[in-house]
């Protein structure tokens, strides 16, 4: 049983560029969280999925930010004309079924910086 | 709201000693879990331990034990017999909601230990 697997690892980019990030959870968990850590803070939720749905949405998440679970196994995270507020680590974290106490499984995060 | 504090930016402790690490919660919600993650400097969150607001008596898991006072609303890390690779940040999260199961994790802001040989 694999963990949970994020792509890329690092990302650089300049101001206003798009990007992109992959997440693929463990398999036959069927919620996935995107959290984002800044330095020196916890993690914050950003926004999290049931199967494929998108259910909640963090304030945090601007009109830049979307993600997606198509197919409700993998998920992208994309950022629109990113800022350099944006610079941070991006953890996806996947937890199994309803039933029991819901542990979230992390990934080892995409640290995106923006110049 | 929920909230959870971490009054220990950071800590130190000679290797095989104990330690604690400390975390304060607020929720008004009676059923919720508070769960303990370690991030080591390679950035993965590790969950270590985790404690339901009904559970009767302290979880424990290995050398990680929870020292969980309801009424003063602590969820205390204690770390026996540390080791050098115990060295990261530790982090406290809560879950409310138990019951819903659809409720995002909220972090504390994290302590960092260092095991000293």
């Amino acid at each position: 049983d694999t963990g949970v697997s994020q792509d890329p690892r690092h990302k650089i980019t300049k101001r206003g560029q798009n990007v992109t990030f992959r997440c693929d959870p463990i398999s036959e968990h069927n919620r996935l969280y995107w959290y984002r850590q800044t330095l020196g803070q916890g993690p914050e939720f950003l926004t999290y999925f049931q199967n494929e749905a998108q259910l909640e949405k963090s304030r945090l998440l601007s009109d830049r930010f979307s993600a997606e679970r198509p197919k409700g196994s993998f998920s992208t995270l994309e950022i629109q004309r990113t800022e350099q507020g944006d610079s941070a680590m991006y953890l996806c974290a996947s937890s199994p079924r309803l039933g029991g106490i819901d542990t979230q499984y992390f990934g080892p995060g995409t640290r995106l910086t923006v110049l | 709201a929920q909230k959870i504090t971490q009054t220990q930016p950071g800590m130190f402790v000679q290797e095989k000693e104990a330690v604690t690490l400390d975390c304060t919660y607020d929720t008004s919600d009676p059923s919720y879990g508070l769960f303990w993650y370690k991030q080591p400097s390679s950035g993965e969150m590790i969950f270590l331990i985790y404690q339901g607001s009904y559970d009767q008596q302290n979880a424990t898991e290995g050398r990680y034990s929870l020292n969980f006072q309801k009424a003063r609303k602590s969820a205390n890390l204690v770390i026996s017999a540390s080791q050098l690779g115990d060295s990261a940040m530790y982090f406290c999260a809560m879950r409310d909601q138990m019951n819903s199961g659809n409720t995002p994790l909220v972090f504390g802001k994290g302590t960092r230990l260092s095991v000293i040989a």
